[in-house]
């Protein structure tokens, strides 16, 4: 079976300064990864994706993630938060292959606050 | 948000109702699906249509029907709901099944009284 975890709900960081969200993973076989935005009463915005390839994906907004398979990690950093970054953030992974092919895993969740 | 959209946007029904939920997208995608999004836990996958066909029902309650009548829409059937069944329900659809990132919709919520 295949999970994510995002082991904080909250983050806080000051505008202007670098934000991490963080997000570990756990598939059989070669992972998918992405990177979801939800806004207040909004439904989940696509940022970023890792199929194959470089390891550091670029996604909209200025966002970027590093895929590391050693780690099984694929944190979300961004090297300046702006107060509308805030919002709920969702790591989700599918399997490239095997039972579960094609099935996104979110995530539970972490809010992201940027303060002015 | 307008390559998927959702309608009602917030529907308060009784236990005793029967309610649909619509979804339409206009991606030329071929797969669809429902999640539900309960406070504090994560999306979960309620059902997958691929080119019509149904391909993943995750053990979701009879009283959730889904229908798919072409590629493009999507409904979600309710009847006889109960209070804990109140959630953001969120479409989503993806040019196929095979992995790659899937498009949302603003979701409905639902309260049910």
């Amino acid at each position: 079976a295949q999970s994510v975890a995002q082991p904080e709900d909250q983050v806080n960081v000051a505008e202007g300064n670098p934000l991490t969200v963080k997000c570990t993973y756990s598939v059989s076989g070669n992972p998918y990864l992405f990177w979801y935005v939800q806004y207040p009463n909004r439904g989940l915005q696509f940022l970023l994706k890792y199929i194959t390839g470089d390891n550091l994906v670029k996604g909209s907004y200025g966002f970027e993630a590093e895929f590391n398979k050693s780690q099984t990690s694929f944190h979300l950093k961004k090297p300046s938060a702006l107060v509308s970054d805030s919002a709920l953030y969702f790591c989700a992974t599918s399997n490239a292959g095997g039972t579960s092919y094609g099935k996104l895993t979110f995530g539970q969740g972490t809010i992201l606050t940027v303060h002015p | 948000e307008t390559g998927v959209t959702q309608t009602p946007r917030h529907l308060v029904m009784g236990m005793t109702n029967k309610k649909s939920l619509k979804c339409e997208q206009h991606l030329g995608h071929n797969a669809m699906y429902w999640y539900k999004q309960s406070a504090k836990k994560p999306l979960e996958l309620m059902f997958v249509y691929n080119f019509k066909e149904q391909t993943e029902n995750n053990s979701v309650p009879s009283r959730f029907s889904p229908e798919c009548p072409n590629s493009s829409h999507l409904f979600l059937h309710l009847h006889t709901l109960q209070p804990e069944d109140s959630a953001l329900y969120l479409c989503a659809s993806s040019p196929t099944t095979t992995g790659g990132e899937q498009y949302f919709g603003p979701g409905t919520r639902l309260t049910v009284t």
